[in-house]
């Protein structure tokens, strides 16, 4: 596609419930990262994918988070039990490669989790 | 852990008034970004600096990366209330596979 894109753009959910955010990449951006942005902060980054594996998880805050990206394209965050605390805008980035890009990353829209 | 700091935190100018917005880091920077982003939307980057002493403009916006590279400042002259959103700095963190580590952004409102 020309963009990366997020979906659903806003998602409420009942404290305690599952969620799947999903990201469409830029078509051939190998990179994916996940990063989550909450109120008055910068994004901060949670997951880095390049092609279908996991390279750099350190910034999923704990178990109830995990990512996938089974065919090297579309992602998905899941949330397990989710808390009130979890309420954030959660970003989607890909690039063509992993490291520095002279162009930047392309961010998605996001999607505003809001627990309830 | 790197931080950045960006300053101010917030900024209202009168539309055609120039301003400038800092992004201070406390380690040095290998890849210095400054993106814009505005309500409901996702980050659009502006540019990207990487060499002591770089300058980059784009249309009425222009970025710096000092020498010792522990400091960009971004300045928009003649602002119009296109110009209107929250700008943030990010940087490379040194090791890793394109993780960005971003300041918490500065918020301009350009008054007409």
């Amino acid at each position: 596609g020309a963009g990366v894109s997020q979906t659903p753009s806003n998602k409420v959910t009942e404290k305690g419930k599952y969620v799947e955010l999903r990201c469409d990449p830029i078509s051939g951006h190998t990179a994916l990262y996940w990063y989550r942005q909450s109120l008055g902060q910068g994004p901060e980054f949670l997951i880095y994918f390049q092609g279908t594996g996991a390279a750099d998880d350190s910034g999923l805050p704990n178990d109830r988070f995990f990512a996938v990206r089974p065919e090297g394209s579309v992602s998905t965050l899941k949330i397990q039990r989710t808390e009130r605390g979890d309420s954030a805008v959660y970003l989607c980035a890909s690039s063509p490669a992993p490291g520095q890009s002279n162009y930047g990353y392309t961010f998605g829209s996001g999607t505003r989790l809001t627990v309830v | 852990s790197q931080e950045l700091e960006q300053s101010p935190q917030s900024l209202i100018v009168q539309e055609g008034k120039n301003l400038t917005i800092n992004c201070t880091s406390s380690k040095t920077l290998y890849g210095l970004y400054w993106y814009k982003q505005k309500y409901g939307e996702g980050l659009i980057f502006l540019m990207m600096l990487q060499k002591g002493g770089e300058e980059k403009s784009h249309e009425k916006i222009t970025a710096k990366l000092d020498e010792k590279k522990q400091q960009s400042s971004l300045h928009i002259t003649a602002s119009q209330p296109s110009h209107a959103g929250i700008y943030l700095c990010g940087a490379d963190i040194p090791g890793s596979q394109g993780n960005l580590i971003f300041g918490k952004g500065t918020k301009l409102s350009v008054k007409p």
